[in-house]
């Protein structure tokens, strides 16, 4: 089975403090992606990796990077979080000969 | 651009009823892939399904049912018999042949009512 975990399940932090979120999958794929979910919008994609050190913008970058320093690991950074930036924010993995995305039990993200 | 559909945002019914949760989608790709996700109050997204667009046979699996319609560009979900443990949100994704990027719908949030 395909395991993808993120180091938190809620995080409360404050507007202006820096954010990390970390995920974790242990199924040796290539492609890592962060998404943020919304009531009614469904999820939007925020960067995805391909390799280590590879990074790409998705949909929604502004305010947030990323870290890839290991296969395995995908970090996403909120520089300096503001009350926008609450939300839900899941992490996913794929290999590279297949299209489905296999998601983490996500984090929830306030920002006071 | 790639844009997905789903209309409905909340179903409600009774247990052992079946639902259909539908979902359009555009695109200029003449290959694509569909695929619908469960999330569970317990947040995980869970694949269901991919089909690819070549492939317009419908499919069933258990209690769970896929029509795909490349003329209308719908890719609907049914459930039968729906179960307690079906409440759930669903949701309809839309993926490029190439690349990394899927285009995700609303969401539909089902409950179903013992």
């Amino acid at each position: 089975d395909v395991k993808v975990t993120q180091s938190s399940r809620y995080l409360v932090k404050r507007t202006g403090e820096k954010v990390f979120l970390e995920c974790v999958q242990d199924m040796d794929h290539e492609n890592m992606f962060w998404y943020r979910q919304d009531p009614g919008l469904g999820l939007r994609l925020i960067y995805f990796s391909y390799d280590v050190k590879m990074k790409e913008k998705g949909d929604i970058p502004e305010g947030y990077s990323v870290s890839r320093e290991k296969k395995e690991r995908f970090s996403l950074i909120l520089e300096s979080a503001s009350t926008n930036q609450t939300s839900m924010y899941l992490c996913a993995s794929r290999p590279t000969r297949l299209l489905t995305q296999y998601f983490g039990p996500g984090t929830r993200l306030l920002v006071l | 651009a790639q844009k997905v559909t789903q209309a409905q945002t909340e179903i409600s019914v009774v247990e052992k009823e079946d639902v259909t949760l539908d979902c359009v989608y555009e695109t200029r790709d003449t290959t694509y892939y569909l695929f619908w996700y469960k999330q569970p109050p317990s947040g995980e997204l869970v694949f269901l399904i991919r089909r690819n667009s070549f492939d317009e046979q419908n499919e069933i699996s258990g209690r769970y049912s896929w029509n795909f319609q490349k003329s209308t560009s719908s890719f609907n979900f049914t459930i039968t018999a729906s179960q307690v443990v079906d409440s759930a949100v669903y949701f309809c994704a839309l993926g490029k042949a190439a690349g990394n990027k899927l285009t995700f719908g609303g969401g539909t949030r089902v409950l179903v009512k013992p």
